[in-house]
C-alpha cells in the first residue's frame, strides 16, 4: 500500500513567486493535516481536513496560504506571494476516520523542502 | 498552552552504547496522547509509538523501551545497545485524545548519531 506522498520533494523560489505543494494521503484517509519546520525548530500544525472540509485551520500563518482538498482526496497548500520565513519544510500527513484503534496514527510523507530566495 | 521539550538537540555514541532522548511536555488536558516519531536521512517520519495518558506501564518494542512518568511529564526514549541504523532526528509529540484528531504539538526534535 502507499503511503503519503508528496511533490515536489524540493522547491526554491524567488520571493514573490507563486508555489504550490501537493499531498496525496493514504487511500481512505479522510484525515489530512499539514505541518510545517522552520529551521531546525519544532515541527508546527498548520491545518487539518476532514475529507474536502476544513476542520481546524488555526495554524495557518497568514493569508498567503491557501489550503485546498477538492473531492476529498489529494490536497494542496499554495503560497502566494511567497516571503523569506516561508522557507521550511511542509509535512502533509493522513490518518483514517476513526481512532485509537492500532494503525489510526497519523501517517507522514517525507515533506517538501521549500527554499524562498 | 501546550508545549514539548526535548532539551537533548543532539546527542552522538558509539555503536552498541545505550542512549536516552528526553522528552517533557506541558498541558492541561487530562487525557492526552504522546507520540514519537523518527525522521531518518530520507524526511519521512515514521511513527514509533503512540501512549495513551491513562496507561502509564513501560513498553518494550525490541531494542526500544520508552519510560512515561506522569508525575514528571515526561515520555522518555532509550534505545538499547544501539546501531548506526539507528541515526536520525527523533521527535516527541503531544496530541488530543479525541477520535480521528491528530493535532500534534512537536518538541524541536533529537538529532541522534551513532558513530561506528
Amino acid at each position: 500500500e502507499a503511503g503519503v506522498t508528496q511533490f515536489p520533494s524540493h522547491s526554491v523560489i524567488e520571493k514573490g513567486q507563486t508555489v504550490t505543494l501537493r499531498c496525496d494521503p493514504i487511500s481512505g484517509h479522510d484525515n489530512l493535516y499539514w505541518y510545517r519546520r522552520v529551521m531546525g525548530k519544532e515541527i508546527k500544525f498548520l491545518l487539518h481536513f476532514v475529507k474536502e472540509s476544513k476542520q481546524d485551520e488555526s495554524g495557518m500563518p497568514n493569508n498567503r496560504f491557501l489550503a485546498e482538498r477538492t473531492g476529498g482526496t489529494y490536497s494542496t497548500l499554495k503560497v502566494q506571494p511567497a516571503e523569506l520565513e516561508d522557507s521550511g519544510v511542509y509535512f502533509c500527513a493522513s490518518s483514517q476516520d476513526k481512532g485509537p484503534r492500532p494503525g489510526t496514527e497519523a501517517f507522514f510523507g517525507q515533506g517538501t523542502r521549500l527554499t524562498v530566495v | 498552552a501546550q508545549k514539548v521539550t526535548q532539551a537533548q538537540t543532539e546527542i552522538s555514541v558509539v555503536e552498541k552504547e545505550d542512549v536516552t532522548l528526553d522528552c517533557v511536555y506541558e498541558t492541561r488536558d487530562t487525557t492526552y496522547y504522546l507520540f514519537w516519531y523518527k525522521q531518518p536521512p530520507s524526511g519521512e517520519l515514521v511513527f514509533l509509538i503512540r501512549r495513551n495518558s491513562f496507561d502509564e506501564q513501560n513498553e518494550i518494542s525490541g531494542r526500544y523501551s520508552w519510560n512515561f512518568q506522569k508525575s514528571t511529564s515526561s515520555f522518555n526514549f532509550t534505545i538499547t545497545a544501539s546501531q548506526v541504523v539507528d541515526s536520525a532526528v527523533y521527535f516527541c509529540a503531544l496530541g488530543p485524545l479525541i477520535q480521528g484528531a491528530q493535532k500534534l504539538v512537536f518538541g524541536q526534535g533529537t538529532r541522534l548519531t551513532i558513530n561506528p
